[in-house]
């Protein structure tokens, strides 16, 4: 069985400061890693995808991946309140399915 | 405008009753995906499909049913023998190329499903 973890938080940070969110993953075969906001009774939304080892940026978001350690991780830098939301990471199946598996999110409250 | 559309956005079902959720894209993407989300969890796999007239179940596939006779539209159906069909419904949809772990899923704004 596939697991994906997050702490759920909530994770409470100020206005302006580096917020970071972390995940672990079961499976060592997983090839394809995806963040995911979602706010309070709306779709997730994509806002980072990263499929190698090492950093991704993107504005504000930087993605970190580390293979050999089984974990990817999110950075929000400049946290606003408008990024109050739970984060979700999501993990390439490699059965062939090519369905994701989904953690079951991190809370991060921006205090204004 | 390109994108996922489910309808309808809130759905009351009464025991016993199928209710078919719709969803359709018009982004010409190959892969389509039913998840569904309860309260302070992630999302689980129902169905999915890779390519028109063939689908396969996901984890929690008991007691739903799904069609894919046209590249657009995935409907799902929760019959009445899901015994807990509570939930938020999504619908997603991937390029999903062959041979390539690029699987970008977009979501629909997904609809809410209570059982009366």
């Amino acid at each position: 069985q596939k697991e994906v973890e997050q702490n759920s938080g909530p994770l409470s940070v100020p206005e302006g400061a580096i917020a970071s969110l972390n995940c672990t993953y079961s499976d060592r075969v997983s090839q394809s890693f995806f963040w995911y906001r979602q706010y309070s009774g709306k779709s997730p939304e994509l806002i980072m995808s990263i499929y190698s080892n090492g950093d991704k940026e993107d504005g504000r978001f930087t993605a970190q991946l580390n293979k050999a350690s089984q974990y990817v991780s999110l950075l929000i830098r400049d946290s606003q309140p408008s990024d109050s939301a739970t984060y979700l990471c999501a993990v390439n199946d490699d059965t062939g399915r090519r369905a994701l598996t989904f953690g079951s999110g991190t809370r991060l409250q921006v205090q204004p | 405008d390109g994108g996922i559309t489910q309808s309808p956005k809130y759905l009351f079902r009464k025991e016993g009753q199928n209710v078919t959720l719709s969803c359709e894209q018009n982004l010409n993407h190959d892969a389509m995906y039913w998840y569904r989300q309860d309260p302070g969890q992630g999302l689980r796999l129902i169905y999915y499909s890779q390519i028109v007239n063939d689908f396969q179940k996901g984890d929690i596939a008991e007691g739903y049913s799904v069609s894919r006779e046209k590249k657009e539209s995935f409907p799902l159906t929760v019959t009445s023998a899901q015994k807990n069909p509570t939930a938020f419904y999504l619908c997603a949809s991937s390029i999903s190329p062959p041979g390539s772990s690029y699987n970008e899923q977009f979501f629909g704004p997904g609809t809410r499903l209570t059982v009366l």
